[in-house]
């Protein structure tokens, strides 16, 4: 079955910090990959996708991710953390043509940001 | 951004009553909604798919009778929880799409409602 891994349900890092969230999938074909964040009381918003294009996907407020398919991973990074940074951060992944086209969710990782 | 809201934002009800939550695309025509379920500190689970017009696409294990979506408009859908039990307590996400469900058009999502069952 596919799935998604996000590895760490809680990362804490100092602001100014690397930010680093990991996500690898299960599948032997490439899939899209999305990653969300989620702040508290919203809903999820679009962070950056990868669709087989370039494979470092640079998205919005400073976050890329990286796309390696001989590590099934798309990690997700910042150079360096904000306090506006701490939300919770999704990895998802759809496989156009199979589930139509439906997302399947990591469990989250909530990122926390020390100042 | 497109926006999606969702009304409630929180509910609580008894055991055996029914619960409606509405799922809007306030800015865009919404061809395709999904309704998704969290659990706590789980991730969201794809419950079912619905595009205007039609009858809604049920994910293995999710019981349609229980789980009644209306998607009316294309800007509208509805999930119904009816005969709620506080199993079925959770925190229900919907999504809308510009594009069709085999498409991979963004997902907006809306903040959720948080449903309790007494």
């Amino acid at each position: 079955a596919q799935s998604v891994t996000q590895l760490g349900s809680h990362v804490s890092v100092s602001e100014g910090a690397l930010v680093l969230l990991r996500c690898n999938y299960s599948s032997s074909v490439p899939p899209y990959l999305f990653w969300y964040v989620q702040y508290p009381n919203q809903g999820l918003q679009l962070l950056l996708k990868y669709t087989s294009a370039a494979t470092l996907v640079k998205g919005i407020n400073g976050f890329e991710a990286e796309f390696k398919k001989s590590e099934t991973s798309f990690h997700l990074t910042k150079p360096s953390a904000h306090m506006s940074d701490a939300a919770e951060y999704f990895c998802a992944v759809s496989w156009y043509g199979g589930s139509q086209g439906n997302l399947i969710f990591g469990k989250g990782t909530k990122l926390s940001v020390k100042p | 951004g497109a926006v999606v809201s969702q009304h409630p934002s929180r509910v609580i009800c008894k055991s055996g009553t029914s619960v409606k939550i509405e799922c809007r695309s306030l800015d865009f025509q919404a061809t395709t909604m999904f309704w998704y379920r969290q659990f706590p500190k789980q991730s969201l689970m794809l419950m079912a798919t619905s595009n205007e017009g039609s009858k809604a696409t049920y994910e293995q294990g999710v019981e349609k009778d229980k789980f009644l979506i209306n998607h009316a408009s294309l800007t509208l859908s509805t999930l119904t929880v009816t005969s709620a039990h506080p199993e079925d307590s959770s925190f229900y996400i919907c999504s809308a799409s510009a594009g069709t469900a085999t498409s991979t058009d963004t997902q907006y999502f809306g903040p959720g409602t948080r449903l309790t069952v007494l």
